[in-house]
């Protein structure tokens, strides 16, 4: 157990859709980012933010966004969406910039 | 930008015996580098890291890696393999705030 937590484990929902993931990082850490796992993709670094704030972005869609609380824990909001969306998503957290340390993943499937 | 090249996709090994896994990595400065695993199903455990001083790293599990700068390389190994390391497993780079990581090794473990 990595002490990552992410809720759902797994979602159904259909095109055109909102869906909100949520993570609690583990306790201490003031990061966290959030990863997508698809077959074609891999696994591909959305964003990453720092004690509320964002830090880093990377290959993030525009109809997904994310937010950091003032109680550390992220969501990750993910609209309009498409079939090409199912994926594996994963929440990570971090002290500072080393170490990430991973939770069990949402799946999501978009029918 | 960095990136990581696992060259096996698929390695089929029996119980009992040694196992290496390769990663090369492409970054301009010395990177952090992980090996995590990841079980069917399961989320993204680390296996071990490293960051800085002795090349040899031992991880969980009876892992060990070795960074060798001048081959770009941190291939992972195993001196005999347990059914129960059946799974994938992934090498990152970790710069710039994210981690990247290669396509994966699917590890079998014949009896």
């Amino acid at each position: 157990d990595s002490g990552v937590t992410q809720t759902p484990k797994h979602l159904i929902t259909a095109t055109g859709q909102r869906v909100t993931l949520r993570c609690s990082p583990r306790s201490g850490d003031l990061s966290v980012y959030w990863y997508q796992q698809s077959l074609d993709q891999g696994l591909q670094f959305l964003i990453q933010y720092y004690n509320g704030e964002e830090r880093a972005k990377g290959n993030i869609l525009e109809r997904f966004s994310a937010q950091q609380f003032p109680d550390l824990h992220s969501e990750l909001n993910l609209s309009s969406l498409e079939l090409g969306d199912s994926a594996l998503y994963f929440c990570a957290s971090s002290a500072g910039q080393e170490t990430q340390y991973f939770g069990p993943g949402t799946r999501l499937l978009v029918l | 930008a960095q990136s990581v090249t696992q060259p096996d996709i698929h390695i089929t090994v029996s119980e009992g015996a040694s196992l290496e896994l390769r990663c090369n990595y492409s970054y301009g400065a010395t990177p952090y580098l992980f090996w995590y695993v990841q079980s069917p199903g399961q989320g993204l455990q680390l296996l071990l890291k490293y960051f800085s001083g002795d090349t040899l790293v031992q991880g969980i599990k009876g892992f060990e890696a070795e960074f060798k700068r001048s081959q770009s390389s941190f291939n992972l190994r195993k001196p005999s393999v347990h059914w129960s390391d059946a799974a994938e497993y992934f090498c990152a780079v970790g710069a710039e705030y994210k981690l990247s990581f290669g396509a994966g090794t699917t590890v079998t473990v014949r009896a």
